[in-house]
C-alpha cells in the first residue's frame, strides 16, 4: 500500500520569505502523481501544484514550485515571497496513475508571520 | 462554471441514526470521489464511483456507503452513526478517473452526539 509521510507539523515564516515543506512517499508503481493541496480555515481543498512522476522537470505554478526526487521518493514545496493569504494546511497527495483514489499524507500547517 | 457542491454544510446528528450527504459535481465531471477527514485519522478515502458505478472503496465498515445517479451528483450515506463518524466528509469531483484534477467542495461537517 502506499503511504505519504509530512515530518513537519508546523512550519513559521515571516512574509516575503520562503518556505520548504517536505514529503516523502512510498509507492512500488512507476506511473503516478504527486499533489499539494492547500487546505484553508474555509476547509475547501484548493490544488496548488501537480508533479506527474514520469515529467523530470519539476514543476512550477508561480510562487509555488517542488523539488521531485523518484528515487528518494521526494517531493517537497518551496513557498517563495510568501503572503499571509498562504497561511494554511498543507496536504501532499499521491496518486496511482489510473483511478482516482488520493493517499494524503498528515498535513503540515503554515504560519505567515507579517 | 459553478464547482463542486456539498449539502448540507453542517449537521448534527445523535449516535445510532442514519445521515446522507449530498455532493453535486462541476457541470461535465462524471467521477466523483468521497474522503473522512478527522483529526486523529487525518484524510481518508471513502470510495469514488464513476458512471454510477462504485470503482473503489477505502477501508471502512459497511456502515458507509454510497451511490450515484445518472445526472453525476453522488450521495454517501451512514447507518447506526457511532461518535467517531464525527468528521468533515469532503467529495471531489474530476472529469475522468485517472486524468485531470480533482476538485473538492467545502465539506460537510458531521457531528454525532
Amino acid at each position: 500500500a502506499q503511504t505519504v509521510t509530512q515530518s513537519q507539523p508546523e512550519m513559521s515564516v515571516q512574509e516575503a520569505e520562503t518556505v520548504t515543506l517536505s514529503c516523502t512517499y512510498d509507492t512500488s508503481e512507476s506511473d503516478y502523481y504527486l499533489f499539494w493541496y492547500k487546505q484553508p480555515p474555509s476547509r475547501q481543498m484548493i490544488l496548488v501544484i501537480r508533479q506527474e512522476a514520469y515529467k523530470q522537470q519539476n514543476a512550477t505554478e508561480n510562487r509555488f514550485s517542488v523539488n521531485f526526487q523518484k528515487a528518494a521518493k521526494s517531493f517537497s514545496l518551496k513557498i517563495s515571497d510568501s503572503q499571509l493569504g498562504d497561511a494554511a494546511m498543507y496536504f501532499c497527495a499521491y496518486r496511482r496513475a489510473a483511478g482516482n483514489k488520493l493517499t494524503f499524507g498528515g498535513g503540515t500547517r503554515v504560519l505567515v508571520k507579517p | 462554471k459553478a464547482g463542486v457542491t456539498q449539502t448540507p454544510r453542517y449537521l448534527i446528528k445523535t449516535r445510532g441514526q442514519q445521515v446522507t450527504l449530498s455532493c453535486s459535481p462541476i457541470s461535465g465531471h462524471r467521477s466523483v470521489s468521497w474522503y473522512q477527514q478527522t483529526p486523529g485519522q487525518g484524510l481518508q478515502f471513502l470510495f469514488e464511483y464513476f458512471s454510477e458505478t462504485q470503482r473503489n472503496k477505502g477501508n471502512f465498515p459497511g456502515r458507509f456507503s454510497g451511490r450515484q445517479f445518472s445526472n453525476s451528483r453522488s450521495e454517501m450515506n451512514v447507518s447506526t452513526l457511532e461518535l467517531g463518524d464525527s468528521a468533515l466528509y469532503l467529495c471531489a469531483s474530476s472529469a475522468t478517473p485517472g486524468l485531470g484534477i480533482q476538485y473538492f467542495g467545502a465539506g460537510t461537517r458531521l457531528s454525532v452526539l
